[in-house]
C-alpha cells in the first residue's frame, strides 16, 4: 500500500466547475505539500502545510491532521489548470528527514 | 528570478555508457535533492544534502548510482553502467533548512529526461 494515495486519478471537468482532489497519507508527516505539473514537464509548489487552509487565488488546499487528509480545491475552474496535482509529504522524523513521498497524481484536465 | 537549472535537458545515450547530470541549485540554499520520475513508479526520491553532506541516498541503487556535491553552486547525479530501466526524469530540487528546523519550500529545476537504448 502507497504510503500517499491521491483520488481520482484523472478528472475531467468543464470550465467554471468546482475542482476538488483529495490525499490520504498513513504515516506521521511535518508536513504536507500539493504541487503542479504541467505538460511540460515542470515542477511547481502551490501549497506547503502542516495544518489548517492556505489559499492562493482560486486555489485553496486544507489539511486534517488528526484524519490524516488533505483537499486542493479549484474555485471556477479554468482551462489553464488542466495539469497534474501531486500530493507529497515529509514524513515526521526526529532527525529531520526532508526528502518528499509522493502519491501518484491526479490528472486534471478542464475543458472550455 | 532565482532558479534551479539542470543540465543537460535531454540526453539519449545507449546501454552501458556513463550518464553525468548536474543541477545548480538556488544561491544560498544549503539542502538540495535528486527526484527520479518514470511512469511506472511516479516521483521518488533518490539522495539528498545539506550543506553539501550527503543526508539520505537510500533511495538510489548503490552499485551504478553516485551523487556528489563537488561545491554549493552543483550538484552531480552519475549512473555508471547505465540500463534502459534507468529511462525517467530526473529532477533535482533546492530549499534551505534553517537551524531552527522551520519549514521550507523546495524548488524544482526543470528535469532532465534520460532515454537509455
Amino acid at each position: 500500500k502507497n504510503e500517499v494515495e491521491q483520488s481520482p486519478q484523472n478528472l475531467t471537468a468543464q470550465e467554471g466547475e468546482f475542482i476538488t482532489i483529495n490525499c490520504s497519507y498513513s504515516v506521521g508527516i511535518s508536513a504536507l505539500h500539493w504541487l503542479q505539473q504541467h505538460p511540460g514537464g515542470g515542477i511547481v509548489s502551490l501549497f506547503m502545510l502542516s495544518s489548517g487552509k492556505k489559499k492562493h487565488g482560486r486555489l485553496i488546499a486544507t489539511i486534517n491532521i488528526q484524519e490524516k487528509h488533505s483537499s486542493l480545491h479549484i474555485t471556477a475552474s479554468h482551462p489553464r489548470d488542466s495539469a497534474v496535482y501531486i500530493c507529497a509529504v515529509r514524513l515526521y522524523s526526529g532527525g529531520g528527514a526532508d526528502g518528499l513521498t509522493f502519491g501518484k497524481g491526479t490528472h486534471l484536465i478542464i475543458q472550455p | 528570478d532565482a532558479r534551479v537549472t539542470q543540465t543537460p535537458r535531454h540526453k539519449v545515450t545507449e546501454m552501458g555508457q556513463e550518464v553525468t547530470m548536474r543541477c545548480q541549485p538556488i544561491l544560498g540554499h544549503n539542502t538540495v535533492f535528486w527526484y527520479r520520475q518514470t511512469m511506472m513508479q511516479g516521483l521518488e526520491l533518490l539522495a539528498y544534502f545539506r550543506n553539501r553532506a550527503p543526508l539520505d541516498d537510500s533511495g538510489m541503487p548503490k552499485d551504478r548510482f553516485s551523487a556528489e556535491m563537488p561545491d554549493a553552486t552543483l550538484a552531480t547525479l552519475k549512473i555508471q553502467p547505465s540500463e534502459p530501466r534507468d529511462s525517467a526524469v530526473y529532477f533535482c530540487a533546492s530549499g534551505h533548512r534553517e537551524d531552527t528546523g522551520a519549514l521550507y519550500e523546495q524548488y524544482f529545476g526543470p528535469g532532465t529526461r534520460l532515454t537509455v537504448t
